[in-house]
């Protein structure tokens, strides 16, 4: 079983819809999560850091679930720009810094 | 400020061949991370500097791979001698001292 998982998607929306998405993580000593995106052929670029229950940037909603062991992502009034894949990555604060990542979820918003 | 950057951006090469990839952090950051990304898998953790010493390097795939962060600026990976399954994107990510990691735009590695 993989430490991150997530679902890979692809998820279809229409412009303005409401889209959410899981990722679920299998070590309780994780303790803080990241919440990034990439777009084709280019870097992770951070997004989010979830450190307790959760985290708001405008339109982006990341909430924690440690009793569950998951992380969610609310994109809300989904743009065209949005469309990418959002990786899920976690660290382990036991001294080691080292994410370990999801295989991501694509998000495709069509017009 | 200016981001962390990669070079070379691609690099096509010939089974037993050298490849040397070179990652320039973010000014400041002690903290400098080898990333690789296999076509179909997740972003894979290879090793991770603090200044010039190697504070993991647990995902370091065998001994043909070889990094190095002389005098705790710029690193190095060099993977002597290259195989097929060395193909794939390579990247480099630095943090000052927190938990925020910061990629730069990855090397494509191809080798055939």
């Amino acid at each position: 079983r993989k430490e991150v998982e997530q679902d890979p998607g692809p998820f279809n929306v229409p412009e303005g819809a409401t889209v959410a998405f899981n990722c679920t993580y299998s070590n309780s000593a994780s303790q803080s999560f990241f919440w990034y995106r990439q777009d084709c052929r280019k870097e992770p670029k951070l997004l989010m850091s979830v450190y307790s229950s959760g985290n708001e940037d405008g339109r982006f909603t990341a909430q924690l679930n440690r009793a569950s062991q998951y992380i969610s992502l609310l994109i809300r009034d989904s743009k065209l720009s949005d469309s990418a894949t959002y990786l899920c990555a976690a660290i382990r604060n036991t001294g080691f810094q080292k994410l370990v990542f999801g295989t991501g979820t694509r998000l495709l918003v069509s017009p | 400020e200016a981001g962390v950057t990669q070079f070379p951006s691609h690099s096509v090469i010939e089974k037993g061949q050298t490849v040397t990839l070179r990652c320039d952090p973010i000014s400041g950051h002690d903290n400098l991370y080898w990333y690789r990304r296999v076509m179909g898998k997740e972003i894979k953790f290879l090793l991770h500097f603090v200044k010039e010493s190697k504070q993991d390097e647990s995902g370091m795939p065998n001994n043909r791979f070889l990094a190095e962060r002389t005098g705790g600026t710029y690193s190095t990976l060099k993977v002597q001698p290259a195989e097929l399954e060395d193909s794939g994107v390579y990247f480099c990510a630095s943090t000052r001292g927190g938990n925020e990691q910061f990629f730069g735009p990855g090397t494509r590695l191809t080798v055939l």
